[in-house]
């Protein structure tokens, strides 16, 4: 699987955007980008994902740069329960769109809200 | 979303017993299941992925006579330490998907091995 590199850590004020950088050099052209946080002693929790255009949804936006070598997932507006550690994952998906690879996790990036 | 439960949420065993832990998909069907284990301030790592009615495939350097894996049902999946030890002790996460590529994770069994 491909590799990602992300801070080990981020912090920032409640009701602020929130940028989580990732990259992700040597992408190929059938992976996609996977985003999952994790709250304390919970298991992950999926987030967002994409292949090329940015996505949008009711918990984040997936900015994705246009040589898919880095990606950005925006928090619009932090509040204390994204306090977690964000994933960062590579997945490709086999021709056919049916079947999935692994989603192996890395270290991600913890992130500190203050209120 | 869907969600995948896990029972029990935490238990103690004695080194050497077997500890049996139940992972549900409740509202889909998953046609694969995953463990994972999360030591503490660690990431997770993969132990097996296994489909309904099929064999598990084991990521390298887990021990299959170890770490028994059962699917027997499109929602349910049941893993088992057998003879557990000390090390064992850990965080034990199923997930679960269906037709498309997003995972749901179970909230984690949290097994300790005294």
């Amino acid at each position: 699987d491909a590799k990602t590199t992300q801070p080990n850590s981020m912090e920032s004020n409640e009701e602020e955007p929130v940028h989580l950088p990732c990259n992700h050099s040597t992408i190929s052209g059938t992976d996609y980008i996977h985003w999952y946080r994790q709250l304390p002693s919970q298991g992950p929790e999926y987030v967002i994902h994409g292949l090329t255009s940015n996505v949008n949804n009711r918990m984040a936006s997936l900015a994705i740069a246009e040589d898919r070598k880095s990606s950005t997932l925006i928090l619009h507006r932090a509040t204390l329960r994204d306090a977690a550690v964000y994933y960062c994952i590579l997945r490709d998906v086999e021709a056919g769109g049916t079947s999935y690879g692994k989603l192996t996790f890395g270290q991600g990036t913890i992130l500190t809200v203050h209120p | 979303g869907a969600v995948v439960s896990q029972h029990p949420s935490r238990v103690i065993c004695k080194s050497g017993t077997s500890v049996k832990i139940e992972c549900r998909s409740l509202d889909f069907q998953a046609t694969t299941m995953f463990w994972y284990r999360q030591f503490p301030k660690q990431s997770l790592m993969l132990m097996a992925t296994s489909n309904e009615g099929s064999k598990a495939t084991y990521e390298q350097g887990v021990e299959k006579d170890k770490f028994l894996i059962n699917h027997a049902s499109l929602t349910l999946s049941t893993l088992t330490v057998t003879s557990a030890h000390p090390e064992d002790s850990s965080f034990y996460i199923c997930s679960a998907r269906a037709q498309g590529p997003e995972q749901f994770f179970g909230p984690g069994t949290r097994l300790t091995v005294l």
